[in-house]
């Protein structure tokens, strides 16, 4: 089956400092993989995807996300961190069995300090 | 465009109380889902909908049913709540080929007491 870790709970970053937040992936296939951000009291919000192609994938609000299929990893980045982009990050991916559904992580809660 | 909205925002059941959360979709998508999300856990898919008239199982469908009758809207039901069932409950749809892409509700938050 299907899976993605996130391996680490929360991720602290100074505003202004690139940050990281991990994804790595399990797939019998190839990996169809997903970055969402859930602000406070908010639903998910699409924020980028990888399906096939460059393996640096550009997304929405200034972030990036890295596909690495030797590592089975995709990190998503930013070069300059917001105090904004504080939420919780949910990695995905594309359950290729029956009906395609998505398979969340566990969420990383990114907090930016000012 | 309203995008997904839930109805209600916030509920208190005692255990062995029924009731109703309400999705509504206002972006005409075909699919349709339901998740509960749980600290540490992340999202879970309880039911999903490939078009009006249809449903089927995610993860963690114990406890819940749901139903489609019109397009727009995804109902999702507890029959006898159970503390486990404390949770908050996320409604999605999405459309088409890009069907990875889906537009999340804001959520309802449960406690089963």
């Amino acid at each position: 089956a299907q899976s993605v870790a996130q391996p680490e709970d929360q991720v602290n970053v100074a505003e202004g400092n690139p940050l990281t937040v991990k994804c790595t992936y399990s797939v019998s296939g190839n990996p169809y993989l997903f970055w969402y951000v859930q602000y406070p009291n908010r639903g998910l919000q699409f924020l980028l995807k990888y399906i096939t192609g460059d393996n640096l994938v550009k997304g929405s609000y200034g972030f990036e996300a890295e596909f690495n299929k030797s590592q089975t990893s995709f990190h998503l980045k930013k070069p300059s961190a917001l105090v904004s982009d504080s939420a919780l990050y949910f990695c995905a991916v594309r359950d290729d069995t029956g009906f395609q559904k998505l398979v969340f992580g566990t969420g990383t809660r990114l907090l930016v300090s000012p | 465009n309203a995008g997904v909205t839930q109805t209600p925002k916030f509920r208190v059941l005692k255990t062995g109380q029924s009731m109703t959360l309400l999705c509504a979709q206002d972006m005409n998508h075909e699919y349709m889902y339901w998740y509960r999300q749980d600290p540490g856990m992340g999202l879970r898919l309880i039911h999903y909908s490939v078009g009006e008239g249809t449903t089927a199982k995610g993860e963690v469908p114990d406890g819940y049913n749901v139903s489609r009758l019109k397009k727009q809207n995804f109902l999702l039901g507890l029959e006898s709540a159970a503390p486990s069932q404390t949770s908050v409950y996320f409604c999605a749809s999405s459309s088409g080929v890009r069907r990875e892409t889906q537009y999340f509700g804001p959520g309802t938050r449960l406690l089963v007491l």
